[in-house]
C-alpha cells in the first residue's frame, strides 16, 4: 500500500535533545507532509514538503525529502516536554487524490 | 484552535441507534473530509466534499452516510454501527480542493458502539 511507515514507532528523549523521525513510502508522490497529534486530539499540520524539494525549515523543525530512497525525515531541534505527541507522514501519490498517512512516532520529551 | 469544530466530542451508542456527528468550519475553506482513526492502524480518508460534492468514497460502508449541506458543514450520520467501527472520526479541511493541500483538523469525534 502506499501508506507511509514511520521508524521508529516511539521514542524517548531528554528535554533539549534533538529528535530525528523517518518516513518511508512506496509510491511516487506529489508532497509529503508531516502532521502532529497530542493524544486523542485532531492533527495539526507542520510542514509540507514537495516533490521536487530537498529541505525545508519551519522553527525548530527541519523536513528532508529524498525521492530517490522514497523517504523522508522530521529533525526537532532542542526538544521540549511540549512537544510530546505523535508525529505523522502522510503522502499524496502522484495523481491520485487521496492522503494516506503513516502509523506516526509516539515521542515522550522528559522534562 | 483550528477553525475546525466538531460535535460531540463524545458518543456512546448501541449497534440500532441512529446518531450523526457535526463538523463546522469557518476558515471559508472549499473542502472538507471525513477520517476515521482506530488504535494501532493508520488513519484513514473516508471522504471527500468539494464545494459542497462528494468527490471521493473510500469504500466507506453504507452504514455511514455523509451529508454536506452547504461548504462549512459536514455531517456523518451512523446507524446500525458495529463495535469495529468505535474509533476517533476526524474532519478536516482545506482552502483548495484538493487532499495535496494543508488541511486543518478538527479535534474529533470519540465514538463506542456497544
Amino acid at each position: 500500500s502506499q501508506q507511509g511507515e514511520e521508524d521508529p514507532q516511539a521514542l524517548s528523549i531528554q528535554e533539549g535533545e534533538n529528535a530525528t523521525m523517518n518516513c518511508s513510502y512506496k509510491t511516487s508522490i506529489n508532497n509529503l507532509q508531516w502532521y502532529r497529534q497530542n493524544s486523542g486530539r485532531g492533527l495539526v499540520h507542520l510542514i509540507l514538503i514537495r516533490s521536487n524539494e530537498r529541505e525545508k525549515h519551519s522553527g525548530r523543525l527541519r523536513v528532508t525529502l529524498d525521492t530517490s530512497k522514497k523517504s523522508s525525515s522530521l529533525l526537532i531541534t532542542a526538544s521540549r516536554a511540549a512537544d510530546t505527541a505523535s508525529y505523522f507522514c502522510a503522502t499524496v501519490q502522484t495523481g491520485a487524490n487521496n492522503l494516506f498517512f503513516g502509523t506516526g512516532t509516539r515521542l515522550t520529551v522528559i522534562p | 484552535e483550528t477553525g475546525v469544530t466538531q460535535t460531540p466530542r463524545h458518543l456512546v451508542m448501541g449497534m440500532t441507534n441512529k446518531k450523526s456527528l457535526k463538523c463546522e468550519q469557518h476558515l471559508g475553506h472549499n473542502a472538507m473530509y471525513w477520517y476515521k482513526q482506530s488504535a494501532k492502524k493508520p488513519l484513514e480518508l473516508m471522504f471527500v466534499y468539494n464545494f459542497k460534492e462528494q468527490t471521493e468514497n473510500n469504500s466507506v460502508p453504507s452504514r455511514f452516510s455523509p451529508e454536506c449541506p452547504n461548504s462549512s458543514h459536514l455531517f456523518l450520520h451512523l446507524h446500525t454501527l458495529q463495535p469495529e467501527d468505535s474509533a476517533l472520526y476526524l474532519c478536516a479541511s482545506s482552502m483548495e480542493p484538493s487532499v495535496s493541500e494543508t488541511q486543518y483538523f478538527g479535534p474529533g469525534t470519540r465514538l463506542l458502539v456497544l
